[in-house]
């Protein structure tokens, strides 16, 4: 079954403390991107890498870290910098061959508690 | 920096209408434009993809335009029907890929 899979679908963190949301993906795509959504609100990017073993900050880096060590997973860790993280996380993923549609995975919902 | 409006934020309309969805932008320099479903705690789902080059795109009852030098996009939505409830996003990407997302329009169709 391709696709792009999001673990775990519901996360709750403690203050102060670090948790990292996982994205698997088998479409051999090359880009993979961090969204954010808060309610009534679009998506907004976090961190992008276009390739394995690089990645830039989106427009609301600041609290978030990521890592890309294989082509197909692309882990975004929340840190206890990030004040304010209770939203909707989405990644998603774009192909050589279509190089910029857009396909996405099912989403994790981190809360604080 | 690319700003993308969508205008209604909600809208609610009987079944069998057919209604339009419209997508602003303030960059004409984009590779594309797509517009998503999104269900209530889900997803992102694709409908349609317009490449730059391109003025529209079709896909069963839904139909998408592009207008680059106005800056708008418009997805036309034929017979509505309640299983089309959602939200609809736009989204437009640039020569970096990553996308610009418009805030929706969440859609309510009456049974």
């Amino acid at each position: 079954d391709g696709g792009i899979t999001q673990s775990p679908k519901y996360l709750f963190r403690k203050e102060g403390q670090n948790v990292t949301l996982s994205c698997e993906q088998n479409l051999n795509h090359d880009a993979m991107y961090w969204y954010r959504q808060d309610p009534g609100q679009g998506l907004r990017l976090i961190y992008y890498s276009q390739i394995v073993n690089d990645f830039q900050k989106g427009d609301i880096a600041e609290g978030y870290s990521v890592s890309r060590e294989k082509k197909e997973s692309f882990p975004l860790t929340v840190t206890s910098a990030q004040k304010n993280p209770t939203a909707f996380y989405l990644c998603a993923t774009t192909g050589q061959d279509r190089p910029t549609e857009a396909f996405f995975g099912q989403g994790t919902r981190l809360t604080v508690v | 920096k690319q700003e993308v409006t969508q205008i209604p934020a909600a809208l609610s309309v009987p079944e069998g209408e057919n209604l339009v969805l419209n997508c602003s932008f303030t960059d004409s320099a984009i590779y594309n434009l797509q517009w998503f479903r999104q269900d209530p705690g889900k997803g992102l789902t694709s409908l349609l993809l317009i490449q730059s080059s391109q003025r529209e795109q079709t896909s069963g009852r839904l139909n998408a335009s592009l207008d680059k030098s106005s800056g708008r996009s418009t997805l036309y939505i034929a017979a509505s029907q309640p299983g089309d409830s959602a939200t609809y996003l736009c989204a437009l990407s640039g020569s970096a890929r990553q996308l610009t997302f418009g805030s929706g329009t969440q859609l309510t169709v009456l049974p």
